[in-house]
């Protein structure tokens, strides 16, 4: 079935320490794909996308995600979390076929301690 | 600019009971999209409008669920018979064109409880 799994359900980190949230999608063709961060109090925020060319991406912020084709997976990165950081993590997909569907995970919950 | 905005915040209704969910896109944005957002999980598609028309409802849960955008511009999302499975949060976006590259703009929801 086709289906974007986030595996954590939440993720605790040091202030000053790396992040890195995991995302595995099942699709048959590679998809176009999305990060994003809810805040509480705040709307959904795209981080980065990726639909082609070089796997490791850039976003807002300082996250980066590189996409691994054998390992269906587009996992986000940030070498040193801040506070601020706190929030939902939602990887989504956009699906090759020519719609505009945007399937979303069920989301990470990251927790910074100071 | 303004962002998208959505009104009410909040509403509460009783079982049974007919609600309107309105949405304001960003100025210019053609591309419209309705998500639902449960306790716990992921925005679900509900509806995509590209101007006047609904483009993409496979999302839509059944035939409770109804949406318009009638001039291109705002948007209402319409429950009937509302269950008390209808409570969530209700998302909006909205997009320069539809094109699936653009970034999709959210607003801050409408948190829906059905009683």
């Amino acid at each position: 079935a086709q289906s974007v799994t986030q595996p954590d359900i939440h993720i605790t980190v040091s202030e000053g320490a790396s992040l890195e949230l995991r995302c595995n999608y099942s699709y048959g063709a590679t998809p176009y794909l999305f990060w994003y961060v809810q805040s509480p109090g705040q709307g959904l925020q795209l981080l980065l996308k990726y639909f082609s060319g070089d796997t490791l991406v850039q976003g807002i912020k300082g996250f980066e995600a590189e996409f691994k084709r054998s390992q269906s997976s587009f996992n986000l990165r940030k070498p040193s979390v801040h506070w601020s950081d706190a929030a939902e993590y939602f990887c989504a997909v956009v699906p090759y076929t020519g719609g505009f569907k945007t399937i979303f995970g069920a989301g990470t919950r990251l927790f910074v301690k100071a | 600019g303004a962002g998208v905005s959505q009104t009410p915040s909040n509403k509460v209704t009783e079982k049974g009971k007919y609600v309107e969910l309105r949405c304001d896109p960003i100025s210019g944005h053609t591309a419209l999209y309705w998500y639902r957002q449960s306790l716990g999980q992921g925005p679900e598609f509900l509806i995509y409008f590209q101007g006047t028309g609904a483009a993409d409802d496979s999302g839509l849960p059944n035939d409770r669920f109804f949406a318009v955008r009638p001039e291109g511009s705002v948007s209402t999302l319409k429950i009937q018979r509302t269950e008390r499975g209808d409570s969530a949060v209700y998302l909006c976006a909205s997009s320069q064109s539809g094109n699936y590259q653009e970034t999709q703009y959210f607003g801050p929801g409408t948190r829906l409880l059905v009683l």
